[in-house]
């Protein structure tokens, strides 16, 4: 079936630094979403894709979705402390409708 | 507004008791779902309804039961509770067909099985 993957698993900065996880589809992709869960919270949506190629900003964050629509990446420049919390990817399995999620990223940063 | 609402927050079960997850939206959503999330595992979907009185299996569908008489409920029943059940359970809801549309999330149930 569909498989999301997402790299690194667990990543650790010192506050300041840039950040940047990789979501990679079996498939291609319709539209990807992006989430992010708080330590002991619920996921919540950060923004959505449909295009090849789009780019969107969220002030320090900024999202890519690949020319092929099967890859995406979500960076984070300049890390703070309220960046902390593990960020999904998801995207909807073909010809179902059924949001596929990754693994997640868990983001830890060191003031 | 009170969004998605899970009910309860925290249980402990027994093996091989029952007992159902609630879930209440009250934003008029056509597609519900529901997940569990495990370390390492991110979230896999259990089972999801695209409207009052259709549901269908996500990834992981065995030992749960989901119906949807009406649209604002969604509740999830564990038939008969096995240790691997042990998680944390996630509704969602999303207006139209769901998997195009951002999730809103409710807060989670921890659940333990002794």
């Amino acid at each position: 079936g569909q498989q999301v993957m997402q790299i690194p698993q667990y990543q650790h900065v010192q506050e300041g630094e840039d950040f940047t996880t990789y979501c990679n589809s079996s498939t291609t992709l319709s539209n990807i979403q992006w989430y992010k869960q708080r330590p002991g919270g619920h996921p919540v949506f950060l923004i959505q894709l449909v295009k090849s190629g789009e780019v969107k900003k969220q002030k320090r964050l900024t999202f890519q979705f690949g020319e092929a629509k099967k890859n995406s990446s979500l960076h984070i420049t300049a890390t703070q402390t309220t960046d902390v919390g593990t960020y999904f990817c998801a995207g909807p399995q073909q010809g179902a409708q059924k949001l596929v999620f990754g693994q997640g990223t868990r983001l830890t940063i060191n003031p | 507004n009170a969004g998605v609402t899970q009910t309860p927050k925290f249980q402990v079960l027994k093996t091989g008791q029952s007992m159902t997850l609630q879930c209440a939206q009250d934003m008029n959503h056509e597609y519900m779902s529901w997940y569990r999330q495990d370390p390492g595992m991110g979230l896999r979907l259990i089972h999801y309804s695209v409207g009052a009185g259709i549901t269908d299996q996500g990834e992981v569908p065995n030992g749960y039961n989901v119906s949807r008489s009406t649209t604002e409920d969604f509740p999830l029943r564990l038939l008969s509770a096995a240790p691997s059940q042990t998680s944390v359970y996630f509704c969602a809801s999303s207006p139209g067909t769901g998997s195009n549309q951002p999730q809103h999330f409710g807060d989670g149930t921890r659940l333990s099985i002794l």
